[in-house]
């Protein structure tokens, strides 16, 4: 299974909204709902920000929103804020009964 | 609140069997499936492999060849070995539940960090 396809970076400036993408196959983002998308700061285990493509767990901003069309999913920040500054990561489950992730994007807020 | 703690050397020699425990706690290991995932020094996250309690698995695909993951519902714990390691193997190892209506790593441990090296 080959990864997700993520930008290595992506800067914005406080207040900015800002969009990462995840691009995938019909076996895995295309065909399915569960895609999730995770943060990690330096040093710091993974978050769960976004699970079954646009649901957002409890206690996770509303500024975070997720969505889908076809093989891509996005990950959508609004209000961008310092403590936003992080990298993300988005996975989905694929035919194989496996997860894949996507290489991660940093975000810069500059 | 789940919580889990991954245990196990923090320095393995080439060629030999790479050994972690993640314990939970908050939640019976009946409850949900785990699995293990790590991260190489700088690099992305990759999935490793998922045990439900019943003992059904399944593993990454390039990695499957030198993987087992075992669970122990007595301790409310489960297991990583991988066979074999090289210096490729360096990473900080995660242990996480993974949510079975929504299929996410909804629970993490903290990480510990496996260096393979004589």
């Amino acid at each position: 299974q080959s990864a997700l396809t993520q930008p290595a970076s992506v800067s914005g400036s406080p207040g900015q909204s800002i969009t990462f993408s995840c691009t995938g196959t019909s076996t895995d983002v295309g065909g399915y709902t569960y895609v999730s998308w995770y943060q990690q700061h330096p040093g710091k285990a993974p978050k769960l920000m976004i699970y079954a493509v646009s649901h957002r767990p409890s206690g996770v901003s509303n500024r975070f929103s997720g969505s889908k069309s076809g093989n891509t999913a996005s990950l959508t920040i609004s209000g961008l804020q310092a403590e936003d500054e992080a990298d993300y990561y988005c996975s989905s489950y694929t035919s194989g009964n496996t997860w894949v992730f996507g290489g991660g994007t940093k975000l810069t807020v500059v | 609140q789940v919580q889990l703690q991954e245990s196990g050397p923090g320095l393995v020699k080439p060629s030999e069997t790479l050994s972690l425990t993640c314990t939970v706690s908050g939640a019976s290991i009946s409850r949900n499936y785990w699995t293990w995932i790590r991260q190489a020094p700088g690099k992305g996250l990759e999935w490793i492999g998922y045990i439900y309690y019943s003992g059904s698995t399944n593993y990454n695909p390039s990695l499957k060849s030198r993987v087992t993951v075992s669970v122990d519902t007595s301790k409310n714990q489960f297991s990583l070995k991988m066979n074999s390691v090289t210096a490729a193997d360096t990473a900080v190892y995660y242990c996480a539940s993974v949510d079975m209506s929504q299929l996410d790593f909804d629970y993490w441990g903290q990480g510990t960090l496996v260096t393979v090296s004589s």
